[in-house]
Order: C-alpha cells, then structure tokens, then sequence
C-alpha cells in the first residue's frame, strides 16, 4: 500500500461549489503540506503543520483551509471554488525539517468549471 | 526569501547523451538541497539530496554536488536513456517551512 494516499484522484466541479481533498499518511511522520502544482510554475506551498496542533499558512492560502483531524490525516477545503484554482493538488510528508526527505502523494487534479 | 532557479525546458536529447539541468539558489539560512523527480501521471519522489556544502548527491546514475560558493545544485547524468523521461524539479529547505521548489524541467529522451 501507499504511504500517502489521497482522495480523490481526479474531481470536476462548478464555481462556487466546496470541495474538499483528502490526505492519509502511514509513515508515522507528524509533519504535513499541501502544494499546488501549475504548468511552469513548479509546486507551491499552500498550507502546512508540524503536528496535529500546529497548522500554518503557506504562500497561497487565499481561498484555501485546511484540517488536521489526526496525525495521519490532513485535509484540504475549498470554500468557493473559482477556474483559477484548477490545478494538480499534492499532499506529502517527513519527519521533521531541513534534511529529511519529503514523501508526495500521488495528486488530485482539480478542474473548476 | 527563499527561491530556485532552473533552466527552462523541455530538453530534448537522445539516449546515451550527457545531460546537465542547471540549478542555482538563494537561501535565508543554511539549506539542504534537493532534486525531485515526477514521471508521467504520478507524484514526486526524491531522486538525490545533499545536506552541506561540497556534499555529493547520487542515485541512479545521477549526481549533484552542493556548491556553496556559486549556490549551485546542478544536476548530471553521464548517459540518459529513454526511461529517464520526465520533470525534474530542484528544491531547497531550510527546515522553517517546506520546500521550496524551482519551475521544473522537462526531460525528453528519443531512442
């Protein structure tokens, strides 16, 4: 099984509608993140938690929320969705900071019509 | 703040050739460095790290080697194959945050 799972794979939704994307880790690692993945842009950091307590905004968190229901779980909502938040969402996670590899799930593709 | 650099792609080569995707950073701190890798349809996974200056990183044929003093990670391969197709992203942290990523590059091996 994956160490990090996320749910769903692929959604399409409307404008205005809320949405929320789900991540599972395995891994027993009490940090988590939320990236957004656009073409030529690379990843980019939406919202992360260095544990179940800890939750803080990344470089993009306008439009965003999250929830960490759990060490394992870290969820992602969007209130109100807009076309500009079509894109490849990842989850993933370490163990702590600067040295430590970061492990991804394998991505939502998000498309708001 | 922090950011990466690399060179834009898509680079297209044919297998047996000598690839280098150019990284440079900036950093508030001291970082470590990473390569990621995303082939087609699936998530990132870490292809090398290097954790202090003069550090080499490596894994399946590739190598980077952390230089402080040109805040350069670049990445090398001695000879692509076509199996090596795919986005390659270099990416620092500090261990404040997360990582922060370059744009990617596209790799494009033809047989």
């Amino acid at each position: 099984d994956a160490d990090v799972t996320q749910t769903p794979r692929n959604r399409i939704t409307k404008t205005g509608k809320r949405i929320m994307l789900e991540c599972s880790q395995t891994k027993g690692h009490d940090r988590m993140y939320w990236y957004r993945q656009d073409p030529g842009l690379g990843l980019r950091l939406i919202y992360y938690s260095f544990d179940v307590k800890d939750i803080n905004k990344g470089e993009i968190s306008d439009g965003y929320s999250v929830s960490r229901q759990a060490q394992a779980k870290f969820s992602l909502s969007l209130e109100s969705a807009i076309p500009n938040q079509t894109a490849l969402y990842f989850c993933a996670t370490s163990e702590n900071g600067r040295t430590d590899t970061q492990y991804f799930g394998p991505g939502t593709r998000l498309t708001v019509l | 703040g922090n950011s990466v650099t690399q060179m834009e792609g898509p680079v297209t080569l044919s297998e047996e050739a000598f690839l280098t995707i150019n990284c440079t950073y900036t950093a508030t701190g001291y970082p470590s460095l990473f390569w990621y890798v995303q082939y087609p349809g699936e998530g990132l996974q870490l292809l090398l790290k290097a954790t202090k200056a003069d550090d080499k990183g490596s894994n399946k044929g590739f190598e980077a080697t952390y230089r402080k003093e040109t805040t350069s990670f670049h990445l090398e391969k001695g000879s692509v194959q076509v199996s090596d197709s795919a986005v390659y992203f270099c990416a620092l942290n500090t261990g404040r945050r997360a990582l922060t990523f370059g744009s990617g590059t596209r790799l494009q091996v033809q047989p």
